[in-house]
């Protein structure tokens, strides 16, 4: 079973910033928390991860709660590119690292 | 980023015909790859952890003699769906971690349909 909840679904306008929230409150210590997003009919694209600390790329930031019970991804200007199904997945990473689905967050962004 | 890249993009076959589905790391190599179907509306279920020179290693409730894995080098692992029905008609996805971050590289993806 996934060990991650989110909200089903999720409405942003279009350039403002879109939060993701997530739960994982059964995390381990050696857990990572990762984020992917699947557009309609393709292969899941990776956004980001982390362990502990609060983590930024080109694409998003991951804000991770001190009790690491939680996250949130943030997209900090949304488009509408950026609608897709949003997936939480806690990992230890490695060759053996099974990713388990739970069933993600639909952002849909608005004009 | 690595690449992770499946073959065909999609397919259709008859009932009672096996396809298959190939699955390879383009730049990186996998002694691990994992592979999982996705109904219409639904989350992606893992399937089977395909292991580079030895059995996969398959989820409660699949089938290993109807979805039979091979990872026969350390770039490619084939998923065969063998005697397939229509209720096999899905969206079948693999995935590879990287060898050197905790990260993990998902293909395009393969739309199976069954007639």
């Amino acid at each position: 079973d996934a060990k991650t909840t989110q909200p089903t679904s999720m409405d942003c306008a279009e350039g403002r910033a879109a939060n993701l929230p997530c739960n994982h409150s059964t995390i381990s210590g050696n857990e990572y928390v990762y984020w992917y997003r699947q557009i309609h009919s393709q292969g899941p694209q990776y956004i980001i991860h982390g362990l502990k600390n609060n983590e930024t790329n080109e694409m998003a930031s991951l804000i991770i709660t001190e009790d690491r019970k939680s996250s949130t991804l943030i997209l900090p200007h949304a488009t509408l590119r950026d609608t897709a199904v949003y997936y939480c997945i806690v990992g230890s990473g490695g060759a053996t690292n099974k990713l388990i689905f739970g069933t993600g967050t639909l952002l849909a962004v608005q004009p | 980023g690595a690449v992770v890249s499946q073959h065909p993009s999609w397919v259709i076959c008859k009932s009672g015909t096996s396809v298959k589905i190939e699955c390879r790391s383009l730049d990186f190599q996998a002694t691990t790859m994992f592979w999982y179907r996705q109904f219409p509306k639904q989350s992606l279920m893992l399937m089977a952890t395909s292991n580079e020179g030895s059995k996969a290693t398959y989820e409660q409730g699949v089938e290993k003699d109807k979805f039979l894995i091979n990872h026969a080098s350390l770039t490619l692992s084939t998923l065969t769906v063998t005697s397939a029905h229509p209720e096999d008609s899905s969206f079948y996805i693999c995935s590879a971690p990287s060898p050197s971050t905790v990260e993990q590289f998902f293909g395009p993806g393969t739309r199976l349909t069954v007639l």
